[in-house]
């Protein structure tokens, strides 16, 4: 059974950084790309950030390109999302999601989310 | 950046009903599109993947189609489980893209 558990969500004052971590089971974790999609309270879904199976291809949005970076331990079957200069815009539950196909792709599995509230 | 435009926002129906969700994209897709259904509190779920194919498990009454630029996501035969969100994102590139999404509410 294909398992993603996030984790490292939490209150941060602006300016502030955080890392997420997802911890993936029941797949082969190197062989799918895997995502960060984020959704701001009473808001609708944004993806984030994506990262190639290796590892050596790293994708962003433009809201978040230059402060976040997306990394993977293929080794401990473990997604990672380093976001630095935090914004009360960044406000959201954060979900990893797993690509459902390889090239490029659509989610088929995700998380529970974790939330991060970015507040003074 | 592809943005998508789903249609309508809202939309109030009853059991037993069929509905229709539109989904414009900005430039063409082909058929790089997916369909999600979200509850309050929950992640969303895949119910339809390059346009019209089902994700497994996914009743029939949901369906897709459309390529290019324009897609629908219908629903033959609403049943009360069906009432939630439903949001459709574009794979065209890495830098998916999702829909404003559209509330299913109950009339």
């Amino acid at each position: 059974e294909v398992q993603l558990l996030e984790s490292g969500g939490g209150l941060v004052q602006p300016g502030g950084s955080l890392r997420l971590s997802c911890a993936a089971s029941g797949f082969t974790f190197s062989s799918y790309a895997m995502n960060w999609v984020r959704q701001a309270p009473g808001k609708g879904l944004e993806w984030v950030s994506a990262v190639s199976g290796s590892g050596g291809s790293t994708y962003y949005a433009d809201s978040v390109r230059g402060r976040f970076t997306i990394s993977r331990d293929n080794s401990k079957n473990t997604l990672y999302l380093q976001m630095n200069s935090l914004r009360a815009e960044d406000t959201a539950v954060y979900y990893c999601a797993k690509d459902a196909f390889s090239g490029g792709s659509c989610s088929d599995y995700w998380g529970q989310g974790t939330l991060v509230t970015v507040s003074s | 950046d592809i943005q998508m435009t789903q249609s309508p926002s809202t939309l109030s129906a009853s059991v037993g009903d069929r509905v229709t969700i539109t989904c414009r994209a900005s430039q063409s897709i082909s058929s790089w599109l997916a369909w999600y259904q979200q509850k309050p509190g929950k992640a969303p779920k895949l119910l339809i993947y390059k346009a019209s194919s089902l994700e497994s498990g996914v009743p029939s009454r949901f369906s897709g189609g459309g390529s290019g630029t324009e897609f629908t996501l219908t629903i033959s035969s609403l049943q009360p489980d069906d009432f939630a969100t439903y949001y459709c994102q574009q794979y065209n590139s890495y830098a998916n893209t999702f829909g404003q999404g559209t509330k299913l509410e109950i009339k």
